[in-house]
């Protein structure tokens, strides 16, 4: 069975600080991999996914993931966030018999002036 | 852009008291989702549908019902509510199942929150 793991449920930064979210999945087929993010009191959004290819991905606002298949991991990642990145990111992995949409517990990002 | 819409936004219920939630999308999705969402417990799949007329569980199936009369709308219904289902609901859509196809992922609803006295 498919699980996907967060480990931290909040991480405090400062503003234009780095930030990593960590996500490890488990899965023992070929897994398609996934993050949503969710602001305050909206819907999930899709940020950004891995299907097949390049094992690094990028969003349109800064964020990247590196699918690391050996480490069964993928970590989102940002250089420089800004306050608007405030929100709860979700990992999800796809794969396997059932085809089903897994979701992790999420990381709520609280980012500080 | 409509996307996905759900209704109510905000719902309150006794015990034992029956409600029904509406979710519309207008995408011409196939595929929608029923999901809950608590607490450090992220989202969980309640219920789906694969096409109109079709309905499957979920995860969390128990207390809930679902039905899919139309292609554009996915109905919650709780028949007997109870405090163990105080949480917050999204609905979303997608062309395929998940989004494994590589071009499809869900859209959800901006959520309907409801609390179970």
């Amino acid at each position: 069975a498919q699980s996907v793991t967060q480990l931290d449920s909040q991480v405090p930064v400062f503003e234009e600080a780095p930030v990593e979210l960590r996500c490890n999945y488990s899965s023992s087929v070929s897994v398609y991999l996934f993050w949503y993010v969710q602001y305050p009191n909206q819907g999930l959004q899709l940020l950004l996914k891995y299907l097949s290819g390049s094992t690094l991905v990028e969003s349109i606002n800064g964020f990247e993931a590196e699918f690391n298949k050996s480490q069964t991991s993928f970590h989102l990642r940002k250089p420089s966030v800004h306050i608007s990145d405030t929100a709860e990111y979700f990992c999800a992995v796809e794969g396997g018999a059932t085809n089903k949409l897994i979701f992790g517990t999420g990381t709520l990002l609280a980012v500080q002036p | 852009n409509a996307g996905v819409t759900q209704t109510p936004k905000f719902r309150v219920l006794k015990t034992g008291q029956s409600m029904t939630l509406l979710c519309a999308q207008d995408m011409n999705h196939e595929y929608m989702y029923w999901y809950r969402q608590d607490p450090g417990m992220g989202l969980r799949l309640i219920h789906y549908s694969v096409g109109e007329g079709t309905t499957a569980k979920g995860e969390v199936p128990d207390g809930y019902n679902v039905s899919r009369l139309k292609k554009q709308n996915f109905l919650l219904g709780l028949e007997s509510a109870a405090p163990s289902q105080t949480s917050v609901y999204f609905c979303a859509s997608s062309y395929s199942r998940t989004g494994g196809s590589g071009a499809n992922v869900l859209t959800f609803g901006a959520g309907s929150r409801l609390t179970v006295l």
